[in-house]
């Protein structure tokens, strides 16, 4: 009964390869987010999304982009990987502002 | 600006000890939560405890408790007979009514046998 899923949790891949990751929530929350956590352990938000409106980080390049078939679900698209990106990605739901509860991550390298 | 302060990097605490950490915000508004998580070496992110800026009594879960000062911006996290499962990486946030959190940098906790 896992409550906020992600798939893969790693994911190795050369530069300048797509990938995605796909996160799922069963909460029935209206608002999804993905988070990237670097090596520093900082939690950056990259984006936050519900059924009315998508809200992008400025920071964030726009090689990335989410995709939500439904309220269940928002997928992390990344375009042409970069070295940079090697980080692990969290994808969140929460209703409202209630407390939002994470995926178990995915660790993404790029070589 | 909307932001969240953790201005301890590391902290350690001797096994059975009292340890608090702190963490500051900065809003105008005045219906917000503030929340206390936790990050084991498994990455998973864990709700340790929330607080509803609305009310006057600080939030408590078992050995853990925060003293919430709205007027200061001060949520700090007492973590009482720590043991050893509290070595983590713990993160202080806010969220508002827009449905956005805003994360502190994270404190990392030693807990010493």
């Amino acid at each position: 009964d896992t409550a906020v899923s992600q798939t893969p949790k790693y994911l190795v891949t050369q530069m300048g390869n797509d990938k995605s990751i796909k996160c799922e929530q069963n909460l029935g929350h209206d608002t999804m987010y993905w988070y990237k956590q670097d090596s520093k352990k900082f939690l950056k938000i990259m984006f936050s999304y519900n059924n009315k409106e998508l809200i992008i980080n400025e920071t964030v390049p726009n090689r990335f982009s989410p995709k939500s078939p439904d309220k269940a679900h928002l997928n992390l698209h990344i375009n042409s990987l970069e070295l940079g990106d090697s980080a692990v990605y969290f994808c969140a739901s929460s209703h409202f502002k209630n407390e939002q509860f994470f995926g178990p991550g995915t660790r993404l390298t790029v070589l | 600006a909307q932001t969240v302060t953790q201005s301890q990097p590391e902290m350690s605490v001797q096994e059975a000890e009292t340890v608090t950490l702190s963490c500051t915000y900065d809003t105008s508004e005045s219906d917000y939560y503030l929340f206390w998580y936790k990050q084991p070496p498994s990455r998973q992110m864990i709700l340790v405890i929330r607080q509803e800026a609305y009310k006057q009594q600080n939030a408590t879960e078992n050995r853990f408790s925060v003293n919430f000062q709205k007027a200061a911006k001060s949520f700090s996290l007492k973590i009482s007979d720590s043991q050893l499962g509290d070595a983590a990486m713990y993160f202080c946030a806010r969220s508002n009514t827009g449905n956005q959190f805003y994360f502190g940098t994270g404190t990392s906790l030693t807990v010493i046998p």
